[in-house]
């Protein structure tokens, strides 16, 4: 198994423009998050999804959209980048809420 | 709201010492408890988690985790430190019940320096 895979590793944007995170796990897992990682702000919850076509926001969604056609993807969207969205995003997935989240190694992003 | 505090910033120690990294949180019932640790430019691996039973709950790489559900804590101990054991350490925690399960929310992280 792969695990959580995310694309791309790396990425520069300038201000205004739109972009996907990529996520894919291949453990069959109903349950998917975004996360980003700011210094000393630990990890926030920006969108989770607790199954195909069911989603919802978590503590910092505004700027981001999300959409679970499938059970293996959950992309982030944002939809007009600005510099407060320069951090490092995560994806995570699980098979359940009792049962440990399976992370990415990240993206990071920055915007200038 | 629920949310997790991890109150030190850093916690140092001595290689063969002991060590505990302190977790408390504020979630309304029962709810289900994990630490994760994560080593420089990596995504976060996951220790332990406790999700009902035994208050001590017994983790990867030697690490435990004590429930403590009247001062509503979940410190992360080890009885003797690595130097391979630094890292940022992140407390998290998730409601217990059919609303918001997909939420887990995570403290702000405590590094771990392990000194020679």
């Amino acid at each position: 198994n792969a695990g959580v895979t995310q694309t791309p590793k790396f990425q520069v944007l300038k201000t205004g423009q739109s972009m996907t995170l990529q996520c894919a796990q291949d453990m069959n897992h109903e349950y998917m998050s975004w996360y980003r990682q700011d210094p000393g702000m630990g990890l926030r919850l920006i969108h989770y999804s607790v199954g195909a076509g069911i989603t919802d926001q978590g503590e910092v969604p505004n700027g981001y959209n999300v959409s679970r056609s499938t059970t293996e993807d959950f992309p982030l969207r944002l939809l007009s980048a600005a510099p407060s969205q320069t951090s490092v995003y995560f994806c995570a997935s699980s098979y359940s809420q009792t049962y440990e989240q399976y992370f990415g190694p990240g993206t990071r992003l920055t915007v200038t | 709201a629920q949310s997790v505090a991890q109150p030190e910033d850093q916690v140092n120690v001595a290689e063969g010492n002991p060590l505990t990294v302190k977790c408390t949180y504020s979630v309304s019932g029962n709810p289900y408890l994990f630490w994760y640790v994560q080593y420089p430019n990596r995504g976060l691996q996951f220790l332990l988690k406790y999700i009902t039973g035994d208050n001590l709950v017994k983790g990867s790489y030697g690490f435990e985790a004590e429930f403590n559900k009247s001062q509503t804590s979940f410190h992360l101990k080890k009885p003797s430190a690595l130097v391979s054991d630094s890292a940022l350490y992140f407390c998290a925690v998730r409601e217990r019940g059919s609303s918001n399960t997909g939420k887990l929310i995570f403290g702000q992280g405590t590094t771990l320096q392990v000194k020679p």
